[in-house]
């Protein structure tokens, strides 16, 4: 079945304390990207890449990494989460090499917390 | 830059009443217009999406949306809810540019509560 894999779904955490939520996908997309979604902002776009080995800031890029070593993988790494950092997350896809005209298939969101 | 408006954050309906969720965008280039559903506990879903061509557009469950280029809208409308609509509603916008990459910009999204 083609999908977006997140994982973990939910994770609590303490402030400082670096975690990685994972993100896979398993139709050869070249696009991937990484967005929050919180209540009466809608979905704003994190990081997205290109292609292995590009990737680039999207609006809220603070205070988060990514890396694109593999097609299939792209993780979203926190180095020093805050409480500001709380919020839904959602990693999508997309065929070819821009989002211009091509849908994008979401995975199914990581509700992270940060006390 | 383009923007997304939604200016419903939320629209409760009776089963069987039509509906319509607004959409305006600002944009100084031609663009590409979605709408995404986002049901409970899930990811978003594309809707349906408008490129070129009529600008009147549909998906399977019976929603649909018109293009407006001079009021700069895409408003989606069904003409009869049902309970499994209620959803959260995303628009989208993507602006028309050769070579680089295009961000696709989302509103703030509409919950619509269908109930009995």
């Amino acid at each position: 079945e083609a999908q977006v894999t997140q994982n973990p779904r939910y994770l609590i955490t303490v402030t400082g304390k670096k975690l990685t939520v994972t993100c896979s996908q398993n139709m050869n997309h070249e696009y991937m990207s990484w967005y929050r979604q919180d209540p009466g902002l809608g979905l704003r776009q994190i990081y997205y890449s290109m292609n292995v080995e590009v990737t680039d800031k999207g609006d809220v890029p603070e205070g988060y990494k990514v890396s694109r070593k593999e097609k299939r993988n792209f993780p979203l790494i926190l180095e020093s989460p805050s409480p500001n950092q709380t919020s839904l997350y959602f990693c999508a896809s997309s065929p070819i090499g821009t989002a211009n005209n091509s849908p994008l298939h979401f995975g199914n969101g990581t509700r992270l917390t940060v006390t | 830059a383009q923007s997304v408006t939604q200016l419903d954050s939320q629209v409760p309906v009776f089963e069987e009443a039509p509906v319509e969720l607004r959409c305006n965008y600002s944009s100084s280039v031609s663009v590409y217009l979605f709408w995404y559903v986002q049901y409970p506990n899930q990811g978003l879903q594309l809707l349906l999406k408008y490129l070129s061509g009529s600008t009147l557009v549909e998906s399977i469950n019976g929603f649909e949306a018109e293009f407006n280029k001079s009021q700069t809208s895409f408003h989606l409308r069904k003409p009869s809810v049902h309970i499994s609509d209620t959803a959260e509603y995303f628009c989208a916008v993507s602006e028309i540019t050769s070579g680089t990459a295009s961000k696709l910009t989302f509103g703030t999204g509409t919950r619509l509560q269908v109930t009995l």
